[in-house]
């Protein structure tokens, strides 16, 4: 079973900064799917940026951009300039690329990212 | 946009009660999640569903049960509420992996926040 472990539960920033959140998980299938997720307190939780395994450019969406270290099994976000809005809980996911999966995502406990005016 | 619902933000049941918890999608989505989330363990699965009428466990599937009797509307039934199923839930919704493919995302609701005393 594939496993993602989120090793800081809590993380700040000042505002503009830059701050990286990091994942690692275990897998032994090479084709699968990893994602970002923010939850916003008190409200619902949205997808930040997705990867495919096989791909070995580094997604980005906006300020969000991953590492994506295959062979590590690494996986964190960086958040640039840091805004008042990025603050939130922020879950890594796994999937399978396999269509026979279950459908599942494994999800990491989750950093509490904390934005400093 | 897609519009996952839940029936209700928060809810407070006796032990021993029986509860609905009620998710509907407005997406056509195939597949349907109910989690459970809880500090510092993330989201973990509790069933999913891929077609009306059709369910499969999660990893924590002990103490309850759903229906999904409507492709829109998937159900997640605590039989006997404990104590130990305070939590918050969270409803997802998704299009097969498949169809999906490097789009693959799931949507979730706002979630309903259960205490059980």
């Amino acid at each position: 079973a594939q496993t993602v472990t989120q090793s800081q539960p809590e993380m700040s920033v000042q505002e503009a900064e830059t701050v990286t959140l990091s994942c690692t998980y275990d897998t032994s299938e090479s084709d699968y799917y990893l994602f970002w997720y923010k939850q916003p307190p008190s409200r619902q939780m949205i997808l930040v940026i997705r990867q495919e395994a096989y791909k070995q450019q580094n997604a980005t969406e906006n300020r969000f951009s991953v590492n994506f270290q295959k062979a590590a099994k690494s996986f964190s976000l960086k958040i640039s300039d840091s805004q008042l809005g990025d603050a939130a809980m922020y879950f890594c996911a796994y999937r399978s690329a396999l269509n026979n999966a279950g459908n599942m995502l494994t999800f990491g406990g989750g950093t509490r990212l904390m934005v400093k005016p | 946009d897609v519009k996952v619902t839940q029936s209700s933000r928060y809810l407070v049941k006796r032990t021993g009660e029986k509860v609905f918890l009620e998710c509907v999608q407005d997406m056509d989505h195939e597949n349907m999640f109910w989690y459970r989330q809880d500090p510092g363990l993330g989201l973990r699965l509790i069933y999913f569903s891929y077609d009306v009428k059709m369910k499969e466990k999660g990893d924590i599937p002990e103490g309850y049960s759903v229906s999904r009797e409507k492709k829109e509307r998937f159900s997640l039934i605590l039989e006997s509420a404990s104590t130990n199923q305070t939590s918050m839930y969270l409803c997802a919704s998704s299009l097969f992996l498949g169809l999906a493919g490097g789009n693959y995302e799931q949507y979730f609701g706002p979630g309903t926040r259960l205490t059980v005393t």
